[in-house]
């Protein structure tokens, strides 16, 4: 069954900059939208960005934009979030998910992120 | 891009229904039939259980049911188990490829 995996999350100070992954496999990854979404400590899910099937369109939560970057290497059926700028209330488990049918299919196991 | 309302809380015994309601605007459940559920366990990734409203995936209970009526999507849970007990967030297509979720509704089987 296919799965997506999270990695980079780790302890960085305010202002800092970290580079989230998100590897997929056995399922098709080139031909959907892909989104990262984050859960702060006991809070509820917050989505963050969604990139088109090329990476050439992205859209960002106003929370994050200019702040965050999201890409997508398809040959490597990778997705990334470029976080810079970072502020303590990024602290979070960040997940990513596959978009179908306006909806998430597939989710990562998620990556936390702490900010202090 | 404020967040769809949910009750914090929702809670039924065994065997009972509950229905656990999802409040947006005419510029998100209101605008589009994209309404979406997820499950999530305490320290879990979230489940999708429903999309497009009242769809459900393949392997999803015929427990876990969907509907909506102007701003306001619905997520029902009937036949309730134990299992059932966790973490429910409704989301919605906001239009120009934004997202928006509910702040979460916690299910307790008494």
């Amino acid at each position: 069954e296919g799965q997506l995996v999270e990695s980079g999350g780790n302890m960085v100070q305010p202002g800092g900059s970290l580079r989230l992954s998100c590897v997929a496999s056995g399922l098709d990854f080139s031909g959907h939208y892909m989104h990262w979404v984050r859960q702060a400590p006991g809070k509820g899910l917050v989505w963050l960005s969604s990139i088109n099937f090329h990476g050439s369109s992205a859209t960002y939560a106003d929370s994050v934009m200019g702040r965050f970057t999201v890409s997508r290497d398809n040959a490597e059926t990778t997705l990334y979030l470029q976080l810079s700028s970072l502020r303590v209330d990024d602290t979070a488990v960040y997940y990513c998910g596959r978009g179908v049918a306006y909806a998430v299919d597939v989710w990562g196991q998620g990556t936390p992120v702490i900010v202090s | 891009q404020s967040a769809l309302t949910q009750p914090p809380s929702a809670s039924g015994s065994p065997g009972q229904s509950v229905t656990i309601s999802c409040t947006g605007t005419s510029r998100d459940i209101g605008a589009y039939n994209y309404v979406s559920w997820y499950q999530q366990h305490p320290g879990k990734a979230p489940k999708l259980l429903i999309y497009e409203v009242d769809k459900r995936p393949s392997g999803v209970s015929g427990r876990f049911s969907g509907s909506k009526s102007g701003n306001t999507a619905s997520l029902t849970v009937s036949g309730l188990l134990a299992d059932d007990e966790c973490d429910y967030y409704c989301n919605s297509y906001a239009g120009s490829f934004t997202w928006v979720f509910g702040g979460g509704t916690r299910l307790t089987v008494l």
